[in-house]
């Protein structure tokens, strides 16, 4: 069964600490894993896409790892701001977009507190 | 910043109202989604369309209905709400560029209360 688990459930974090949020997945085929980042009240924004033959990818403070042969992806937040409290979701597509299938997450609730 | 509206945000509606949910973008997506997502639960797909006079339904079996006749236009109706419709809806397009990493930009999401 094609799944995606993230953990931790929940985390809370001190303003400018560093945290990795971590994502499995048993889905296959594999085409892409994205991170978005929702804010509470708000629709889901991407934050990186990775396919099978990337293994890291930046933006600003957030990078993304992806092991393609253990399934597994991190997301790892730098120096975090009160800004970064949201939940985010992995999400693993099983084909190119035009017949491919999302997996969702159910996300990790992030909390930075001042 | 993407260019992709829901109305309204918030709802509360009494059982067995006929109820549209409003979804436009801007960006001239061919594909469109319809999410529904309860708190802490991931998000499932209940529509999609792939152009206009496209639609199919999802992976979760869900009583709304959905048109789309203007690529820009995506709503979804309940014909009788309940309680169990009581959720979140967010609302998604994509470019059908063919490439593997399209991205899907979503709406803020329509809050469906069902009293």
């Amino acid at each position: 069964k094609n799944q995606v688990e993230q953990s931790p459930q929940s985390l809370i974090i001190l303003e400018g600490k560093n945290c990795t949020l971590q994502c499995n997945y048993t889905v296959s085929p594999f085409s892409n894993l994205r991170w978005y980042k929702q804010d509470t009240g708000r629709g889901p924004v991407s934050l990186t896409i990775m396919t099978f033959s990337e293994n890291t990818k930046s933006n600003g403070r957030y990078t993304a790892t992806l092991d393609a042969d253990t399934k597994q992806s991190s997301l790892h937040i730098t120096a975090s701001q009160l800004s970064d409290s949201a939940s985010y979701i992995c999400v693993v597509s099983d084909r190119g977009s035009t017949l491919g299938r999302l997996y969702f997450g159910r996300g990790t609730q992030l909390t930075v507190w001042p | 910043e993407a260019d992709i509206y829901q109305t309204p945000r918030y709802l509360v509606i009494g059982t067995g109202k006929k109820i549209t949910l409003e979804c436009s973008q801007t960006m001239g997506h061919d594909k469109m989604y319809w999410y529904q997502q309860d708190p802490g639960m991931e998000l499932h797909l209940i529509h999609y369309s792939y152009g206009v006079n496209s639609t199919e339904k999802g992976d979760l079996s869900s009583e709304s209905t959905v048109s789309r006749i203007r690529t820009e236009h995506f709503p979804l109706t309940l014909e009788s709400a309940r309680p169990s419709h009581t959720s979140q809806y967010l609302c998604a397009s994509s470019d059908n560029d063919g490439l593997a990493t399209d991205t899907q930009y979503f709406g803020p999401g329509t809050r469906l209360t069902v009293l």
